[in-house]
């Protein structure tokens, strides 16, 4: 129940791609789903955060896609880029408590 | 910018001995943790803190403790060091103030041989 169930493991994109992660959850008493972005040699840093009020948030080619009643979300992004190349994690918590659940990561590559 | 500074890099230890992983942050955060990240697992919470000498057991707690004497450090410590603890350690901190991004330091790796 604790779980957030990320996919796909790895990824492999061109330039100018969409690059597409998906994670799923079963808490539904979740209420905060980060995307973080590690790059090699460095520790993860927030990329993009929604709550389940809105379906969709968006910044720049950064964009997470929130589907409650499936309690998955999704994040985008647009353009993908070499500088893109990155491990990225989902994470979901609940609002009484700052203890973030990770995904198990997503290794993304964009080819030029 | 918030600065969560790891102690060493890289650290070999072997089997048995006490290994002490040290973390500080600049930026007067009152929630600090320590994760542990392997390849296929994710990160994976081992403790966190929310105050001075405040501690709390994440998913993973077994043969490790740690320590916060200070506000601005958060210790991990391997009580007897054994190989399938050979990781990644990742130290973050956050302000508690609603939901705050965690800031993560560059992480130790931690061979134990």
């Amino acid at each position: 129940q604790q779980q957030v169930k990320q996919s796909p493991q790895s990824l492999i994109v061109q330039k100018g791609g969409i690059s597409i992660i998906n994670c799923a959850y079963e808490n539904t008493a979740f209420d905060y789903f980060p995307w973080y972005q590690q790059f090699p040699g460095k520790g993860p840093a927030l990329l993009i955060a929604i709550r389940p009020d809105v379906s969709e948030k968006k910044e720049g080619r950064f964009t997470i896609s929130f589907n409650k009643s499936a309690k998955q979300f999704s994040l985008h992004i647009m353009d993908s880029q070499p500088g893109d190349s990155a491990t990225y994690f989902c994470a979901a918590s609940m609002g009484n408590t700052d203890k973030l659940i990770f995904g198990t990561g997503t290794r993304l590559q964009v080819f030029p | 910018d918030v600065k969560v500074t790891q102690s060493s890099r890289y650290l070999v230890k072997r089997t048995g001995e006490k290994v002490f992983l040290e973390c500080v942050q600049d930026m007067d955060h009152e929630n600090m943790f320590w994760y542990r990240q392997d390849p296929g697992l994710g990160l994976r919470l081992i403790y966190f803190s929310y105050d001075v000498k405040m501690k709390e057991k994440g998913d993973i707690p077994e043969g490790y403790s740690v320590s916060r004497e200070k506000k601005e450090r958060f210790s991990l410590i391997l009580e007897s060091a054994s190989t399938n603890q050979t990781s990644m350690y990742l130290c973050a901190s956050s302000l508690t103030t609603l939901v705050q991004p965690q800031h993560f330091g560059d992480g130790t790796r931690l061979s134990i041989l």
